[in-house]
Protein backbone atom coordinates (compact mmCIF):
# COMPACT_ATOMS: atom_id res chain seq x y z
CA UNK A 1 0.00 0.00 0.00
CA UNK A 2 1.56 3.74 -0.67
CA UNK A 3 2.32 5.60 1.68
CA UNK A 4 0.21 8.33 3.33
CA UNK A 5 1.97 11.43 5.44
CA UNK A 6 -0.40 13.59 7.64
CA UNK A 7 -0.03 16.60 9.70
CA UNK A 8 0.05 15.55 12.88
CA UNK A 9 -2.11 17.48 14.81
CA UNK A 10 -4.59 20.52 13.73
CA UNK A 11 -6.84 22.68 15.65
CA UNK A 12 -10.88 24.02 14.57
CA UNK A 13 -13.27 25.98 15.66
CA UNK A 14 -16.52 24.52 16.32
CA UNK A 15 -18.33 25.56 13.33
CA UNK A 16 -16.00 26.14 11.01
CA UNK A 17 -15.26 23.81 8.32
CA UNK A 18 -12.12 20.98 9.38
CA UNK A 19 -9.70 20.67 6.53
CA UNK A 20 -7.66 17.76 6.64
CA UNK A 21 -5.17 16.93 4.34
CA UNK A 22 -3.33 13.80 3.10
CA UNK A 23 0.02 13.57 0.90
CA UNK A 24 -0.22 9.73 -0.97
CA UNK A 25 2.26 10.68 -4.13
CA UNK A 26 2.93 7.02 -4.64
CA UNK A 27 -0.36 5.80 -5.01
CA UNK A 28 -1.21 3.65 -7.67
CA UNK A 29 -4.50 3.43 -10.17
CA UNK A 30 -6.41 0.80 -8.29
CA UNK A 31 -5.72 1.87 -4.43
CA UNK A 32 -8.34 4.11 -2.70
CA UNK A 33 -8.19 6.48 -0.39
CA UNK A 34 -10.09 5.26 3.21
CA UNK A 35 -10.79 7.96 5.87
CA UNK A 36 -11.43 6.54 9.45
CA UNK A 37 -11.42 8.38 12.82
CA UNK A 38 -11.04 6.85 16.56
CA UNK A 39 -12.10 8.77 19.30
CA UNK A 40 -10.12 8.20 22.18
CA UNK A 41 -9.83 4.04 23.05
CA UNK A 42 -13.28 3.24 20.58
CA UNK A 43 -12.65 1.40 17.84
CA UNK A 44 -11.45 3.37 14.60
CA UNK A 45 -14.89 4.58 12.58
CA UNK A 46 -15.15 4.31 8.79
CA UNK A 47 -16.13 7.91 7.45
CA UNK A 48 -15.95 7.96 3.51
CA UNK A 49 -13.70 6.43 1.02
CA UNK A 50 -12.82 7.25 -2.78
CA UNK A 51 -10.99 6.34 -5.94
CA UNK A 52 -10.66 9.39 -8.03
CA UNK A 53 -13.85 11.51 -7.98
CA UNK A 54 -14.79 13.25 -4.50
CA UNK A 55 -17.29 12.29 -2.61
CA UNK A 56 -19.23 13.22 -0.03
CA UNK A 57 -21.86 11.56 2.78
CA UNK A 58 -23.52 12.80 5.62
CA UNK A 59 -20.39 12.44 7.92
CA UNK A 60 -17.91 14.55 4.97
CA UNK A 61 -16.49 15.01 1.88
CA UNK A 62 -13.68 13.74 -0.15
CA UNK A 63 -11.51 16.05 -2.45
CA UNK A 64 -9.28 13.97 -4.35
CA UNK A 65 -6.72 16.14 -6.62
CA UNK A 66 -6.93 14.95 -10.54
CA UNK A 67 -3.20 13.54 -10.20
CA UNK A 68 -4.25 11.83 -7.33
CA UNK A 69 -1.46 12.52 -5.26
CA UNK A 70 -3.27 14.55 -2.59
CA UNK A 71 -6.56 14.42 -0.70
CA UNK A 72 -8.82 16.44 1.41
CA UNK A 73 -11.20 15.51 3.94
CA UNK A 74 -13.94 18.28 4.92
CA UNK A 75 -15.95 18.09 8.06
CA UNK A 76 -18.33 20.94 7.30
CA UNK A 77 -19.46 22.34 10.70
CA UNK A 78 -17.17 21.10 13.23
CA UNK A 79 -18.29 19.80 16.51
CA UNK A 80 -16.88 19.43 20.08
CA UNK A 81 -17.42 15.56 19.10
CA UNK A 82 -15.41 15.02 16.09
CA UNK A 83 -12.50 15.77 18.36
CA UNK A 84 -10.34 12.62 17.48
CA UNK A 85 -7.60 10.98 15.49
CA UNK A 86 -7.92 10.96 11.63
CA UNK A 87 -6.18 7.96 9.16
CA UNK A 88 -5.54 8.49 5.84
CA UNK A 89 -5.08 5.09 4.66
CA UNK A 90 -4.45 4.14 1.00
CA UNK A 91 -5.45 0.33 0.12
CA UNK A 92 -4.73 -1.47 -2.78
CA UNK A 93 -5.38 -5.37 -1.55
CA UNK A 94 -7.35 -6.21 1.52
CA UNK A 95 -5.53 -4.54 4.28
CA UNK A 96 -5.76 -1.40 6.05
CA UNK A 97 -2.25 -0.58 7.19
CA UNK A 98 -2.91 2.67 10.22
CA UNK A 99 -0.19 5.24 10.45
CA UNK A 100 -0.14 8.00 12.79
CA UNK A 101 -3.07 10.31 11.70
CA UNK A 102 -3.89 13.61 12.68
CA UNK A 103 -5.07 14.49 15.92
CA UNK A 104 -7.94 17.26 15.36
CA UNK A 105 -8.68 19.27 18.13
CA UNK A 106 -12.16 20.98 17.99
CA UNK A 107 -12.17 24.07 19.78
CA UNK A 108 -15.29 25.59 21.46
CA UNK B 1 -28.07 -3.94 11.14
CA UNK B 2 -26.07 -4.82 14.33
CA UNK B 3 -22.33 -3.82 14.11
CA UNK B 4 -19.20 -5.81 14.79
CA UNK B 5 -19.15 -7.06 18.48
CA UNK B 6 -16.59 -8.11 20.69
CA UNK B 7 -16.39 -9.63 23.78
CA UNK B 8 -15.59 -9.24 26.87
CA UNK B 9 -15.13 -5.58 27.00
CA UNK B 10 -12.51 -5.51 29.39
CA UNK B 11 -10.48 -8.85 30.84
CA UNK B 12 -7.61 -8.92 33.25
CA UNK B 13 -5.26 -11.82 33.68
CA UNK B 14 -1.98 -12.28 34.92
CA UNK B 15 1.16 -12.73 33.44
CA UNK B 16 1.88 -16.17 31.97
CA UNK B 17 -2.33 -17.41 31.79
CA UNK B 18 -4.08 -17.31 28.47
CA UNK B 19 -6.42 -15.01 27.26
CA UNK B 20 -9.47 -15.41 24.95
CA UNK B 21 -10.94 -12.79 22.91
CA UNK B 22 -14.27 -12.74 21.16
CA UNK B 23 -15.37 -11.11 17.49
CA UNK B 24 -18.78 -11.63 16.04
CA UNK B 25 -19.03 -10.12 12.39
CA UNK B 26 -21.23 -7.65 10.84
CA UNK B 27 -24.35 -10.16 9.81
CA UNK B 28 -23.45 -11.05 6.18
CA UNK B 29 -19.47 -10.00 6.53
CA UNK B 30 -16.90 -13.39 5.91
CA UNK B 31 -13.48 -12.16 6.69
CA UNK B 32 -12.53 -10.78 9.89
CA UNK B 33 -9.37 -8.76 11.01
CA UNK B 34 -7.83 -8.04 15.10
CA UNK B 35 -5.46 -5.28 15.36
CA UNK B 36 -3.62 -4.45 18.62
CA UNK B 37 -3.38 -0.98 20.07
CA UNK B 38 -1.07 -0.60 22.81
CA UNK B 39 -1.65 2.79 25.40
CA UNK B 40 -1.12 5.60 23.35
CA UNK B 41 0.23 3.92 20.26
CA UNK B 42 -0.51 3.21 16.89
CA UNK B 43 -3.06 0.40 15.38
CA UNK B 44 -0.86 -3.16 14.58
CA UNK B 45 -2.09 -6.32 12.34
CA UNK B 46 -2.72 -8.91 13.97
CA UNK B 47 -4.33 -11.44 11.65
CA UNK B 48 -6.55 -11.71 8.88
CA UNK B 49 -9.06 -14.43 8.61
CA UNK B 50 -11.52 -15.03 5.63
CA UNK B 51 -13.64 -18.46 4.99
CA UNK B 52 -12.69 -19.84 7.79
CA UNK B 53 -8.97 -19.58 7.03
CA UNK B 54 -6.13 -17.38 8.27
CA UNK B 55 -4.91 -15.29 5.13
CA UNK B 56 -2.43 -13.11 6.66
CA UNK B 57 -0.63 -12.27 10.09
CA UNK B 58 1.23 -9.65 11.32
CA UNK B 59 4.64 -9.10 13.32
CA UNK B 60 3.28 -11.10 16.26
CA UNK B 61 4.96 -14.15 18.00
CA UNK B 62 2.90 -17.44 17.39
CA UNK B 63 1.72 -17.36 20.72
CA UNK B 64 -0.98 -15.22 19.73
CA UNK B 65 -3.42 -17.29 16.99
CA UNK B 66 -6.77 -17.43 16.38
CA UNK B 67 -10.01 -19.14 14.26
CA UNK B 68 -12.58 -18.32 12.65
CA UNK B 69 -15.98 -20.98 13.36
CA UNK B 70 -18.12 -21.42 10.18
CA UNK B 71 -20.57 -18.96 11.11
CA UNK B 72 -17.71 -16.24 10.44
CA UNK B 73 -17.08 -15.25 14.52
CA UNK B 74 -13.59 -15.48 15.43
CA UNK B 75 -11.41 -15.89 18.58
CA UNK B 76 -8.35 -14.26 19.18
CA UNK B 77 -6.28 -16.28 21.89
CA UNK B 78 -2.93 -14.76 23.86
CA UNK B 79 -1.24 -17.54 25.42
CA UNK B 80 1.61 -16.81 27.94
CA UNK B 81 0.39 -13.46 28.47
CA UNK B 82 3.29 -10.94 28.89
CA UNK B 83 2.75 -7.23 30.25
CA UNK B 84 3.23 -5.55 27.22
CA UNK B 85 0.20 -7.63 25.69
CA UNK B 86 -2.17 -5.36 28.06
CA UNK B 87 -3.90 -3.13 25.29
CA UNK B 88 -6.74 -3.05 23.13
CA UNK B 89 -7.57 -5.50 20.41
CA UNK B 90 -9.88 -4.32 17.90
CA UNK B 91 -11.67 -6.42 15.32
CA UNK B 92 -13.05 -5.52 12.22
CA UNK B 93 -14.99 -7.70 9.34
CA UNK B 94 -15.97 -6.59 5.63
CA UNK B 95 -18.85 -7.99 3.55
CA UNK B 96 -16.60 -9.23 0.54
CA UNK B 97 -13.12 -8.93 -0.24
CA UNK B 98 -12.43 -6.24 -2.44
CA UNK B 99 -10.52 -2.44 -2.05
CA UNK B 100 -13.53 -0.81 -2.53
CA UNK B 101 -15.46 -2.73 0.07
CA UNK B 102 -15.74 -1.06 3.15
CA UNK B 103 -13.84 -2.87 6.38
CA UNK B 104 -15.87 -1.83 9.82
CA UNK B 105 -14.48 -2.33 13.49
CA UNK B 106 -15.96 -3.08 16.90
CA UNK B 107 -15.45 -0.82 20.04
CA UNK B 108 -12.52 -3.37 21.01
CA UNK B 109 -11.84 -5.60 23.74
CA UNK B 110 -9.35 -4.20 26.74
CA UNK B 111 -6.86 -6.41 27.87
CA UNK B 112 -4.72 -5.86 31.16
CA UNK B 113 -2.00 -8.01 32.17
CA UNK B 114 -0.70 -7.50 35.47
Amino acid sequence: DAKTTQPPSMDCAEGRAANLPCNHSTISGNEYVYWYRQIHSQGPQYIIHGLKNNETNEMASLIITEDRKSSTLILPHATLRDTAVYYCIVRAGNMLTFGGGTRLMVKP
Amino acid sequence: EAGVTQSPTHLIKTRGQQATLRCSPISGHTSVYWYQQALGLGLQFLLWYDEGEERNRGNFPPRFSGRQFPNYSSELNVNALELEDSALYLCASIRELGTGNTIYFGEGSWLTVV
